[in-house]
């Protein structure tokens, strides 16, 4: 069975620091992706990122960057110099490839609070 | 449309009642989604379209709920004798076809209440 697990359910961290949110997965697929979404007080889900199982390569995108390691199965984001902005519940997400399941699971979300 | 639309965005509603959520998907988008997110928790997944056909239904959690989307656009999603555990977000998402490595565009739900 496909599952997305998120052991930090909340994290507090003051303005500028860094904070990794992780994420750990479990699936039989080789060929897989990986997502992070933001979803801020307003609610709406916000895409971040996709990464497919073939590339390890790690990814920065400004303050983010985000860890790929199928040898632990993991996906950790790290959010460097942290702003109260960020600020938001954050979600790991799964999505097994062309031979399975289409949807997109989900993990149970880590909500990050950033103190000014 | 720019983005992807659900009304109502809240529903009030009575125990047993019959209720319909409604989502507008962004213009070209075949693929269509239906997910239910509980207090504090993660988005679950209840039903995906392909074009017109519901090709993974196996999320529903009983025959109460009923999804359709007759022309390939629009989707409503339906709740029969409503209970108070059926209260949560209902949220669509859209993407442009299916594949494993397209991302979902997500509306800002459908708050259901069941007094």
């Amino acid at each position: 069975a496909q599952k997305v697990t998120q052991a930090q359910t909340e994290i507090s961290v003051v303005e500028k620091e860094d904070v990794t949110l992780d994420c750990v997965y479990e699936t039989r697929d080789t060929t897989y992706y990986l997502f992070w979404y933001k979803q801020p007080p307003s609610g709406e889900l916000v895409f971040l990122i996709r990464r497919n199982s073939f590339d390890e390569q790690n990814e920065i995108s400004g303050r983010y960057s985000w860890n790929f390691q199928k040898s632990t199965s993991s996906f950790n984001f790290t959010i460097t110099a942290s702003q109260v902005v960020d600020s938001a519940v954050y979600f790991c997400a799964f999505r097994g490839g062309y031979s399975s399941a289409s949807k997109i699971i989900f993990g149970s979300g880590t909500r990050l609070s950033i103190r000014p | 449309g720019a983005g992807v639309s659900q009304t109502p965005s809240n529903k009030v509603t009575e125990k047993g009642k019959y209720v319909e959520l409604r989502c507008d998907p962004i213009s070209g988008h075949t693929a269509l989604y239906w997910y239910r997110q509980s207090l504090g928790q993660g988005p679950e997944f209840l039903i995906y379209f392909q074009g017109t056909g519901a090709a993974d239904d196996s999320g529903l959690p009983n025959d109460r709920f009923f999804a359709v989307r007759p022309e390939g656009s629009v989707s409503t999603l339906k709740i029969q004798r409503t209970e108070r555990g059926d209260s949560a977000v209902y949220l669509c998402a859209s993407s442009r076809e299916y594949s494993g490595a397209n991302v979902l565009t997500f509306g800002a739900g459908s708050r259901l209440t069941v007094l």
